[in-house]
């Protein structure tokens, strides 16, 4: 059955950057695109960004300076990187082909 | 960027009751607007894709209608499990935007 998993750190310093991996079963990363979603507690959701299937990315303008997302499709592996990290960057993290969603990852920023 | 506009922001309604949110979008979304439900803790779940389409497993008491710019999530007779907060999201320009949601609650 399709599944997706988010992994990373749950703490990050201010100013440091972000690494999450996004492992996926059940599916290709050639056949469906991933996309990120963040949340921050009580909020609702933000979409950052998409790996299509066909390996191209797309970006929200916002944090496109910011933000690069990645695959390693031997792996089933989705991967995000985020630079610059601020305290309001804390939220949940998620993967989703929208269909489908991760768990979730929780990351805190803070000193 | 497209703003989805959701209303009402909080809505408390009674077991049996058929329940309505709307989702204005900024501009036209040629009916790419899918509705989440969320629970605490818990990541969104798809039930209506593409304005009117039924995800598999979502029951039918849940209904989506709308066009160009607006939009309705229908819950016909409203159950106890059906608390939680929703949210609408337009796939069809870039960034995909979700709406700031609807928190629904049972009385």
């Amino acid at each position: 059955q399709v599944q997706l998993k988010e992994s990373g750190p749950g703490l990050v310093q201010p100013s440091e950057t972000l690494s999450l991996t996004c492992t996926v079963s059940g599916f290709s990363l050639t056949s469906y695109s991933v996309s990120w979603v963040r949340q921050p507690s009580g909020k609702g959701p933000e979409w950052m960004g998409r790996m299509w299937y066909d390996g191209d990315t797309a970006y929200n303008s916002a944090l496109k300076s910011r933000l690069s997302i990645s695959r390693d499709t031997s792996k089933n592996q989705v991967f995000l990187k985020m630079n610059s990290l601020q305290t309001d960057d804390t939220g949940t993290y998620y993967c989703t082909i929208h269909t489908n969603w991760g768990q979730g990852v929780m990351v805190t920023v803070s000193s | 960027d497209i703003q989805m506009t959701q209303s009402p922001s909080l809505l408390s309604a009674s077991v049996g009751d058929r329940v309505t949110i709307n989702c204005k979008a900024s501009q036209n979304i040629n009916k790419y607007l899918n509705w989440y439900q969320q629970k605490l803790g818990e990541a969104p779940k798809l039930l209506i894709y593409n304005t009117n389409n039924l995800q598999t497993g979502i029951p039918s008491r849940f209904s989506g209608s709308g066009s160009g710019t607006d939009y309705t999530l229908t819950i016909s007779s409203l159950q106890p499990e059906d608390f939680g907060t929703y949210f609408c999201f337009q796939h069809n320009s870039w960034p995909l935007t979700f709406g700031s949601g609807t928190k629904l609650e049972i009385k």
